[in-house]
């Protein structure tokens, strides 16, 4: 597609249980991330994909958190055991290896842990 | 470390006035820098991409320029419109591909 396409929009998910989020990068973009977005507050970085690279997991918050990119292009961000604090926007962006192209952001899932 | 800073944190105008969003970051070695548009609830809008070899982009009402050297970059806004109204964020991609962000300023445009 022409954008960056994540899936579900929202998900309400009782604690305990475990998650899948999706990212459908832009075709061609070798560039993916994972960002976390809590109610007012600033972008927390969750994990970056670069081509055939290991990822960067640095910023992934604890061993609950997971990611994988098939393919170089479908990414799951897994949640296992979910806890209240996880609720947030987690945001996906993709973007080309020449740096003369921008990041293009999903419109984000909204994760509610009730 | 890459360190990305924005200022004002908030900031609100009257309809109609100019204004300037304030970004610094404090390695040089950036390939570009991005400015996005956040609306609440919502994901990011990107407004302007400059390569790091650019001193300025425009688009519209919205000119962004670029000091590389001083690690500075300034977003400005002509005629303010209420829907002008969001979070401005700018990011820098560093080496290897990282996008680094500020944590944003929040502009709110009053009628």
């Amino acid at each position: 597609g022409a954008g960056v396409s994540q899936s579900p929009s929202n998900k309400v998910t009782e604690k305990g249980k475990d998650v899948e989020l999706r990212c459908d990068p832009i075709s061609g973009h070798t560039a993916l991330y994972w960002y976390r977005q809590s109610l007012g507050q600033g972008l927390e970085f969750l994990i970056y994909f670069q081509g055939n690279s290991a990822p960067d997991k640095s910023g992934l918050p604890s061993d609950r958190f997971s990611a994988e990119r098939t393919g170089g292009s479908v990414s799951t961000l897994t949640i296992q055991r979910t806890q209240q604090e996880d609720s947030a926007v987690y945001l996906c962006a993709s973007g080309a290896s020449q740096t003369g192209v921008g990041y293009t952001f999903g419109s984000g899932t909204r994760l509610t842990v009730v | 470390k890459q360190e990305v800073t924005q200022i004002p944190a908030a900031l609100s105008v009257p309809e109609g006035e100019n204004l300037v969003l304030n970004c610094s970051f404090t390695d040089s070695a950036i390939y570009n820098l991005q400015w996005f548009r956040q609306d609440p609830g919502k994901g990011l809008t990107s407004l302007l991409l400059i390569q790091s070899s650019q001193r300025e982009q425009t688009s519209g009402r919205l000119n962004a320029s670029l000091d590389k050297s001083s690690g500075r970059s300034t977003l400005y806004i002509a005629a303010s419109q209420p829907g002008d109204s969001a979070t401005y964020l700018c990011a820098v991609r560093a080496e290897g591909g990282k996008l680094i962000f500020g944590q944003g300023t929040e502009l709110s445009v009053k009628p």
